[in-house]
């Protein structure tokens, strides 16, 4: 299957200070990646859509301003948690699905990133 | 909200067959039954999806109900590397839409 990297894969920050998150398609295009967030014991939740070249969509109830997203190109979209809180620790996970051809309709899933707020 | 529903947890004895139930009555015409599943602190793992005709690969096999209102994702010999959370998921086809996470069935495998 397609293959989806995330870095890093931990960090460990400290409250107040932003941390990025880039989600890579390493073997197609991906015009369209998600992101996700899983508390512990629980199941992943939508946080945005990321679109090349456009502005992301956010789920309700995920600030916009707090959780930056950035899609500059078809292989690479960054995921920054600006002010990052105690709060905001979690499991962050991109997905995306190749090309736009109706063939390639399952989703594949990054490693996930475990954000440590201190 | 997700439009599965699954049992919270299973177990399955190491070598026999594994079989995670999922209900989906609500699911209509022109969705997908997809499952993936989730090793403690990894991303979710494509395993298999179907429509109405089930479907076998080198993974698992996926029986759907004629009715498709439910459906059971079998893992034939399984191993302890298969314990793990499995997700139900119900999916139109266009490109684009998202995955609704449900909260999974943890299968322990047990020697």
């Amino acid at each position: 299957g397609a293959v989806v990297s995330q870095h890093p894969s931990r960090v460990i920050c400290k409250s107040g200070t932003s941390v990025k998150i880039e989600c890579r398609s390493l073997d197609f295009q991906a015009t369209t990646m998600f992101w996700y967030r899983q508390f512990p014991k629980k199941s992943l939740m939508l946080m945005a859509t990321s679109n090349e070249g456009s502005k992301a969509t956010y789920e309700q109830g995920v600030e916009k301003d707090k959780f930056l997203i950035n899609h500059a190109s078809l292989t690479l979209s960054t995921l920054t948690v600006t002010s990052a809180h105690p709060e905001d620790s979690s499991f962050y996970i991109c997905s995306t699905t190749p090309g736009k051809q109706a063939s390639y309709n399952e989703q594949f899933f990054g490693p996930g990133t475990r954000l440590t707020v201190l | 909200d997700a439009k599965t529903t699954q049992p919270t947890s299973m177990d399955c004895a190491e070598g026999r067959a594994a079989n995670l139930p999922c209900n989906h009555s609500t699911i209509s015409g022109n969705e997908y039954v997809y499952w993936y599943r989730q090793i403690h602190s990894q991303g979710p793992q494509y395993i298999i999806h179907g429509l109405k005709n089930n479907e076998t690969n080198e993974m698992a096999s996926l029986i759907i109900t004629e009715d498709r209102k439910s459906s059971t994702l079998i893992l034939p010999h399984a191993t302890l590397r298969d314990t793990a959370v499995y997700y139900c998921i119900v999916r139109g086809y266009n490109y684009g839409q998202n995955f609704v996470f449900g909260p999974g069935t943890r299968l322990s495998v047990l020697p």
